[in-house]
């Protein structure tokens, strides 16, 4: 049972926008710690696609963007490509934990 | 360019142990924070362990706090985890990363990983 909440699966059709919510409480997103966010394809280390919430590293497409609020987040992807099809995981801080924290995943297929 | 290269990992007995290093090369690596994340099989990535960047701290996750040992030699520009009393539940691919300067103190992301080595733990 993974701290932070993700649904396991979301899928979209090319050119379409999907979302994937990720769900925290009072010790993690809500006690506004930052949120990031990955992209895992199969048999590959995860890659870092969102940090601090809404930014994006060098060389990630603005297709990709992140939100954060109360104690969720959001990760939005438009434009869907075949090649967005991969394993996207959040992971923040818990101050109960005292350490970082990831969600479980969500797998997204393009249709 | 930046580069994290992980030891072979292996086969382990339960309640053996093994000893991880990572090999860092394209950056400083004793201007870095960096971290050991697990990924047990079809399971989202777990945190585990972290060291400041000379050393003088570490942290651990609850699951592995007294078994394992983090440490690093920035001479070497090599980072460590020590394994011990290993259980089966600790089977996963493990990961080497850095953790990002500069972004949120308290878990940091992390923008470079290794390409991760399979730990087994089984009799």
């Amino acid at each position: 049972q993974s701290v932070l909440t993700q649904p396991p699966s979301v899928s979209g059709a090319p050119g379409q926008r999907v979302t994937i919510s990720c769900t925290g409480s009072s010790s993690n997103i809500g006690a506004d710690y930052d949120v990031h966010w990955y992209q895992q394809l199969p048999g590959t280390a995860p890659k870092l696609l969102i940090y601090g919430n809404i930014n994006r590293p060098s060389g990630v497409p603005d297709r990709f963007s992140g939100s954060k609020s109360g104690t969720s987040a959001s990760l939005a992807i438009t434009g869907l490509q075949a090649e967005d099809e991969a394993d996207y995981y959040c992971q923040s801080y818990d101050s109960s934990l005292i350490g970082s924290v990831f969600g479980g995943g969500t797998k997204l297929t393009v249709l | 360019q930046v580069q994290l290269v992980e030891s072979v990992g292996g086969l382990v007995k339960p309640g053996g142990s093994l000893r991880l290093s990572c090999a860092a090369s394209g950056f400083t690596f004793s201007d870095y924070y960096m971290s050991w994340i697990r990924q047990a099989p079809g399971k989202g990535p777990e945190w585990i362990s972290k060291i400041s960047s000379s050393t003088s701290y570490t942290n651990y996750a609850d699951s592995v706090k007294g078994r394992f040992t983090i440490s690093r030699d920035n001479a070497k520009n090599s980072l460590y985890l020590q394994m011990n009393s290993l259980r089966v539940e600790d089977t996963a691919v493990y990961y080497c990363a850095r953790d990002m300067r500069g972004v949120a103190a308290a878990g940091p992301p992390k923008d470079y990983w290794g390409q991760g080595t399979l730990v087994t733990v089984s009799s």
